[in-house]
């Protein structure tokens, strides 16, 4: 079946700091991947995507590959913000059909 | 572009009354849309499928006679919660995928309506 895995949060920062959230996958064939991103109390927000193994997708100084060998789907960035304080979803949308499956969401903030 | 609207963004009810919540694609055409319900510190739950023209597809365990999906038109769906109660209480978000697109795999999401059941 299809299915993600997030890491859980709370995850807190500091600005400047490095940032890691991981995300692995289950999914027959191809999927695509994604990363949304919740700020409070809106509804969620394209971050970035990738179709295709080895693709990686970039907005905002976030970065995630995908990587079709560890299933994985990791989020970056090299130097958080305060303003990055939101919350993260990893999903998939499988090479057939339209649901999505969504990861639990990490909550992640950032202190001056 | 890809702009999903919903309305109302928050309402508060008593119980055994019915909630319309409506979401909308502003700038592009949607033959589907999904309805999601996100509870507190939890991932989104997918609820229904809804295809403009055709009867919903519900989740399982999601009761049809109590969440009615409507998509009368490529840039509306209707979400009715019947005779709320407040275990409904809820963040209710919809999305849509854009039918022009070539490659429709993105959900464009609306920004959510917060459902308090009194």
């Amino acid at each position: 079946g299809n299915s993600v895995t997030q890491m859980e949060g709370p995850v807190t920062l500091s600005e400047e700091a490095f940032l890691t959230i991981n995300c692995t996958y289950t999914a027959t064939g191809y999927p695509s991947l994604f990363w949304y991103v919740q700020y409070p109390g809106e509804g969620l927000q394209l971050l970035l995507k990738a179709t295709k193994a080895d693709d990686k997708g970039s907005n905002k100084g976030f970065e995630a590959t995908y990587r079709k060998e560890t299933t994985s789907f990791h989020l970056e960035k090299g130097s958080v913000q305060v303003s990055d304080s939101a919350v993260y979803f990893c999903a998939l949308s499988p090479a057939t059909g339209n649901q999505f499956y969504f990861g639990t969401g990490t909550s992640l903030t950032v202190i001056p | 572009g890809a702009v999903v609207s919903q309305h109302p963004s928050r309402v508060i009810c008593k119980s055994g009354t019915s909630v319309k919540i409506e979401c909308r694609s502003l700038d592009f055409q949607a033959t589907t849309m999904f309805w999601y319900r996100q509870f507190p510190k939890k991932s989104l739950m997918l609820m229904a499928t809804s295809n403009e023209g055709s009867k919903a597809t519900y989740e399982q365990g999601v009761e049809k006679d109590k969440f009615l999906i409507n998509h009368a038109s490529l840039t509306l769906s209707t979400l009715t919660v019947t005779s709320a109660h407040p275990e409904d209480s809820s963040f209710y978000i919809c999305s849509a995928l854009d039918t022009g697109l070539a490659a429709t795999d993105t959900q464009y999401f609306g920004p959510g309506t917060r459902l308090t059941v009194l």
